[in-house]
């Protein structure tokens, strides 16, 4: 399979804790995404990187939140100190021209207990 | 700042029926529009996406267009199956850059 692979397809964590999920993106697509879905809402964007550059980052995107593309290929998610409220889908997607659109993966689920 | 609305929320119709889903956008100044279907629990598919430049696209029972002037693509689907049921989302992409996404349809087919 050459889609986009998250990992880890689940995460349950108690407050406080960090946790950091990994994006593999479409081989050779330059553009990485981060997204959050909460229940009933559309995704919201965190995030992007052009090959190893992060080019914009959401308000959504507190100081808790770190994101990395260090070799241009796969990303790293990572939340410091979880609260209840960071729980939600965290969607990636990768593209190599927006022309084509964007492609996502299956997502990890993050429950905060 | 873009905004994307779909409307309805929810839709239920008898197996068979041909419908149509909404979404409507703020800024007509899109780079293109992209339709997803999301399974509970699951990530995105891809449906279709159509280029600012084009009227509408076509896969299989699936038709979506767009309508750039009006700030509205609209989602079309034929002979409806058990299968489809799922939330389908649109996304408009701006500059070339991310996606804006509206909050979804949630569609059940009632066989």
């Amino acid at each position: 399979d050459t889609g986009v692979s998250q990992d880890p397809r689940h995460k349950i964590t108690k407050r406080g804790q960090n946790v950091t999920f990994r994006c593999d993106p479409i081989s050779e697509h330059n553009r990485l995404y981060w997204y959050r879905q909460t229940l009933g809402q559309g995704p919201e964007f965190l995030t992007y990187f052009q090959n190893e550059a992060q080019l914009e980052k959401s308000r959504l995107l507190s100081d808790r939140f770190s994101a990395e593309r260090p070799k241009g290929s796969f990303s790293t998610l990572e939340i410091q100190r979880t609260e209840q409220g960071d729980s939600a889908m965290y969607l990636c997607a990768s593209s190599s021209n927006m022309a084509l659109g964007a492609f996502f993966g299956q997502g990890t689920r993050l429950t905060v207990v | 700042k873009q905004e994307v609305t779909q409307i309805p929320a929810a839709l239920s119709v008898p197996e068979g029926e041909n419908l149509v889903l909404n979404c409507s956008f703020t800024d007509s100044a899109i780079y293109n529009l992209q339709w997803f279907r999301q399974d509970p629990g699951k990530g995105l598919t891809s449906l279709l996406l159509i280029q600012s430049s084009q009227r509408e696209q076509t896969s299989g029972r699936l038709n979506a267009s767009l309508d750039k002037s009006s700030g509205r693509s609209t989602l079309y689907i034929a002979a409806s199956q058990p299968g489809d049921s799922a939330t389908y989302l649109c996304a408009v992409i701006i500059g070339n850059e991310k996606l804006t996404f509206g909050t979804g349809t949630r569609l059940t087919i009632i066989p």
